[in-house]
């Protein structure tokens, strides 16, 4: 098994440009999420999964777009990238609200 | 709301201390809360949950729902120790909230 895998490790936009970090698992988990990091700030949930076709807003998901087609891809998506959006993006999933959250590489994402 | 508090960024030990890494949780219903954890260069990665009641590479964190706190215990702190270490608490909504973070330094 791969486990949870992202892509792209690294990616530098303009302010104004879009783009969508994936994120799959193949675990056949149904909960995924997304979070960012940030010094001082540790990790903040941007959006989150129970199941494919059900998606819901965590802590900080402004400026981010979410869906869930399929049980195994959970891509997060930028519209218009701003400096504030620069941080260190995570992808997560667990088989229940009380398993283990398993977690992607991480995508480093810089915003110019 | 839903709310974990790590009130140290940065927690400096020598080896062989005591270490005690401090969380405290806000939220309305029975909590279940959870240590992970990250290593340099490495993902992050569950330590310890509160419902399974285990020592994971030393470490013990007890459910103090009175104090509403979920500190993380180790007797013995060792270099290999050394990361950064998160608090979580999740909800029966499926969401996963973590708190800051801190930084455990274990020095030789």
């Amino acid at each position: 098994n791969a486990g949870v895998t992202q892509t792209p490790k690294f990616q530098v936009l303009k302010t104004g440009q879009s783009m969508t970090l994936q994120c799959a698992q193949d675990m056949n988990h149904e909960y995924m999420s997304w979070y960012r990091q940030d010094p001082g700030m540790g990790l903040r949930l941007i959006h989150y999964s129970v199941g494919a076709g059900i998606t819901d807003q965590g802590e900080v998901p402004n400026g981010y777009n979410v869906s869930r087609s399929t049980t195994e891809d959970f891509p997060l998506r930028l519209l218009s990238a701003a400096p504030s959006q620069t941080s260190v993006y995570f992808c997560a999933s667990s088989s229940g609200n009380l398993g283990e959250q398993y977690f992607g590489p991480g995508t480093r994402l810089t915003v110019t | 709301a839903q709310r974990v508090t790590q009130p140290e960024k940065l927690l400096s030990v020598f080896k062989g201390a005591p270490v005690e890494l401090k969380c405290n949780y806000s939220y309305s219903g029975s909590p279940e809360l959870f240590w992970y954890v990250q290593y340099s260069r490495q993902r992050l990665q569950l330590l310890l949950r509160h419902i399974s009641r285990e020592s994971i590479k030393g470490f013990t964190a007890d459910l103090n729902k009175g104090e509403t706190s979920f500190h993380l215990k180790k007797p013995f702190a060792q270099e290999e120790d050394s990361a950064m270490y998160y608090c979580a608490l999740s909800s029966n909504t499926g969401k996963l909230i973590f708190g800051q973070g801190t930084t455990l330094q274990v020095k030789p």
